[in-house]
């Protein structure tokens, strides 16, 4: 049973254009979402959260959207670059047992072209 | 600032062999620590964490094991590896309180091949 699901296991962008990744999420006790970017051969790395009160959080060229009755919830990136090429994890966080558990999608790999 | 290490950053070991990856903190006490797997084209799989020394949660059954000895310092254990245990391995770290948004932090890998 998969909690946090990527369905576009790829994307393609025009450089200067807007990227849309998307996710979605299937257990309602999920109170933190979370966007990885991931380089090959390296660690994920963290790009931006949102709690599950509310429905936006923007940070620079990035923008979560998150859609509580929908169980959705995207990431922005305008305008996009080639250095945002990569794959992008979405992940949700449930506290249990004194830690934040992370679930992770399956990730969309972004390709910006020039 | 904080900083996470993990070696070695590349490791081909024959079945049956052991294992003994390792993850160090800097910068930060009583963190939470994690191990998580990436399987070749697939998401990533939670496999312990721990919350204080000596303190191992496992999430999945598996061939593996994980220590933590001192504080900033979290091992992956293996008495016999599998094939099925050739992966992309992390480490991370979160603080122990939660006040933000349970962000973690990885470390930069470590590409395990069993032959």
């Amino acid at each position: 049973d998969q909690q946090v699901k990527q369905n576009s296991p790829s994307l393609s962008v025009q450089e200067g254009r807007i990227s849309i990744l998307n996710c979605d999420y299937t257990n309602s006790m999920f109170d933190y979402f979370l966007w990885y970017k991931k380089y090959p051969a390296e660690g994920p790395t963290f790009l931006i959260s949102i709690s599950s009160i509310k429905d936006k959080n923007e940070d620079g060229r990035f923008t979560v959207f998150l859609n509580k009755s929908a169980k959705h919830l995207s990431l922005h990136i305008v305008p996009s670059q080639p250095g945002d090429s990569a794959v992008y994890f979405c992940a949700a966080s449930v506290w249990s047992s004194n830690t934040g558990k992370l679930i992770f999608g399956q990730g969309t790999t972004l390709q910006v072209k020039p | 600032s904080q900083t996470i290490h993990q070696w070695p950053a590349t490791l081909v070991q024959p079945v049956g062999s052991p294992l003994s990856l390792e993850c160090t903190v800097e910068g930060t006490s009583n963190p939470n620590l994690y191990w998580y797997r990436q399987a070749a084209g697939r998401g990533l799989q939670l496999l312990f964490y721990s919350v204080g020394i000596g303190q191992i949660s496992s999430e999945v059954p598996q061939n593996l094991s994980a220590s933590r000895p001192q504080d900033r310092q979290f091992i992956l254990s293996s008495k016999k590896l599998l094939l099925s245990d050739s992966g992309f391995y992390l480490c991370a770290w979160s603080v122990s309180l939660r006040g933000g948004g349970d962000e973690q932090f990885f470390g930069p890998g470590t590409r395990l091949t069993v032959l």
